[in-house]
């Protein structure tokens, strides 16, 4: 069945830096667009970004911009998120999630269970 | 950029039917198609409904999705209420430069 394994969270102090990894299985991982999306601590969701099937075209929300950098490995079934000069806003449970189809990041077929990523000193 | 409003929380019987609406501030419901999302307390949200009315394989027929153009509003509906169904639901939509959330409905059944 198509699964999804975030790693890579944990504490980290503000203006620090952290690396999220996605492990994906039970599909054609170089068919989907790939996201990452967090959900701060009793908040909604927010899209963080999405990386295109073959990684030309990328997408990051405004608050990210300049300091989170999404990348997959379609050899490695595998996503990234590296994220550096943290802030105590980026605290959020990262959910790495696949497109419900392969044209682009619309919607989201299958969430991960997340990583929790807490910027606090 | 545009936002997705959602009510804050609904509640309603077990057996009932409840409808949940999501309505977009600028540029047409219908040119983006919307999806659904479900999330118990605890757990990473699942997929309910995409494309505005399609359900994934496993999703039961009690829930639905459809859109208004008058309103310029997306609904979620489930039918025949289950204690389970219990959880924040969040719509979802996008446009050439924005992928976006609604702030998200919490359902009561009780």
């Amino acid at each position: 069945q198509v699964q999804l394994v975030e790693s890579g969270g944990g504490l980290v102090k503000p203006g620090g830096s952290l690396r999220l990894s996605c492990a994906a299985s039970g599909f054609t991982f170089s068919d989907y667009y790939m996201s990452w999306i967090r959900q701060a601590p009793g908040k909604g969701l927010e899209w963080v970004s999405y990386i295109s099937s073959s990684g030309s075209t990328i997408y990051y929300t405004d608050s990210v911009k300049g300091r989170f950098t999404v990348s997959r490995d379609n050899a490695k079934k595998s996503l990234y998120l590296q994220m550096n000069s943290l802030r105590a806003e980026d605290t959020a449970v990262y959910y790495c999630a696949r497109s419900s189809d392969t044209v682009a990041a619309r919607g989201i077929g299958t969430w991960g269970q997340g990583t929790l990523v807490t910027v606090s000193s | 950029n545009f936002m997705l409003t959602q009510p804050h929380s609904v509640s309603e019987s077990p057996g009932k039917t409840v409808t949940i609406s999501c309505t977009r501030s600028s540029g047409s419901i219908a040119s983006n198609f919307v999806q659904w999302y479900q999330q118990r307390p605890g757990s990473a949200p699942t997929t309910v409904i995409y494309e505005d009315s399609r359900r994934p394989s496993g999703v039961p027929d009690r829930f639905s999705g459809s859109i208004d153009s008058s309103s310029n509003s997306a609904s979620l509906t489930i039918s025949g209420l289950k204690t389970e169904d219990e959880a924040d639901y969040y719509c979802q939509s996008y446009d050439s430069s924005n992928r976006v959330f609604g702030g998200g409905t919490k359902l009561t059944v009780l």
